[in-house]
């Protein structure tokens, strides 16, 4: 396996315009999560995924954002009338379930820089 | 809530150089704490980690005990290398499930190393 995969790892985008960001986990991981990373700050969580059940949403995931997780395998984040304030380093993570997480921590994929102009 | 507070960087080092990078957290219960390193342009990389109170987790010549009776996790580097130029974020994952089942993050710490 060769860890988390991120698609793109760019995107430039007019305000206004819709994006979709594709993450593949890690095959044996079913927790997934996303996260967004602004500059020079730490990572924020917005939302997560146990299977296919999205178990958590941040209130930082506006109804513009919205994330699905088809058959408990990749996850999509799209982004509609993206904003300039959407720009951002966006990052997927993901880990085992249950206990085994906290000694294991998550693995991240390298992220989609959105640039929105 | 969860909270993660980390030395205001960016810190600057010669070759060699002894590296301290503070960490202290707020959080309910026992968590796990970790650090993770950024390099530019990437995502993040476990560095290390500890479950326990007392625990110690070291790794690459890093190294940071978890302290709960101070909740700090500070990181160590006895001799720091150019390669180490890179952003550092302390994180802790609860231990409860549901709400909390998630890592948070501090603000993270640039440290530039100089030959």
């Amino acid at each position: 396996d060769t860890g988390v995969s991120q698609d793109p790892r760019h995107k430039i985008t007019k305000r206004g315009q819709n994006v979709t960001f594709r993450c593949d986990p890690i095959s044996e991981h079913n927790r997934l999560y996303w996260y967004r990373q602004t500059l020079g700050q730490g990572p924020e969580f917005l939302t997560y995924f146990q299977n296919e059940a999205q178990l958590e949403k941040s209130r930082l995931l506006s109804d513009r954002f919205s994330a699905e997780r088809p058959k408990g395998s990749f996850s999509t984040l799209e982004i509609q009338r993206t904003e300039q304030g959407d720009s951002a380093m966006y990052l997927c993570a993901s880990s085992p379930s249950g206990s085994t997480d906290r000694a294991y921590g998550y693995t991240f994929g390298s992220g989609t820089r959105l640039t929105v102009v | 809530g969860n909270s993660v507070t980390q030395m205001e960087g960016p810190v600057t080092l010669s070759e060699e150089a002894f590296l301290t990078i503070n960490c202290t957290y707020t959080a309910t219960g026992y968590p796990s704490l970790f650090w993770y390193v950024q390099y530019p342009g990437e995502g993040l990389q476990l560095l290390l980690k500890a479950t326990k109170a007392d625990d110690k987790g070291s790794n690459k010549g890093f190294e940071a005990t978890y302290r709960k009776e101070t909740t700090s996790f500070h990181l160590e580097k006895g001799s720091v290398q150019v390669s180490d130029s890179a952003v550092y974020f302390c994180a802790l994952l609860s231990s409860s499930e549901g709400s909390a089942r998630q890592l948070t993050f501090g603000s993270g710490t640039q440290l530039t190393v100089l030959p």
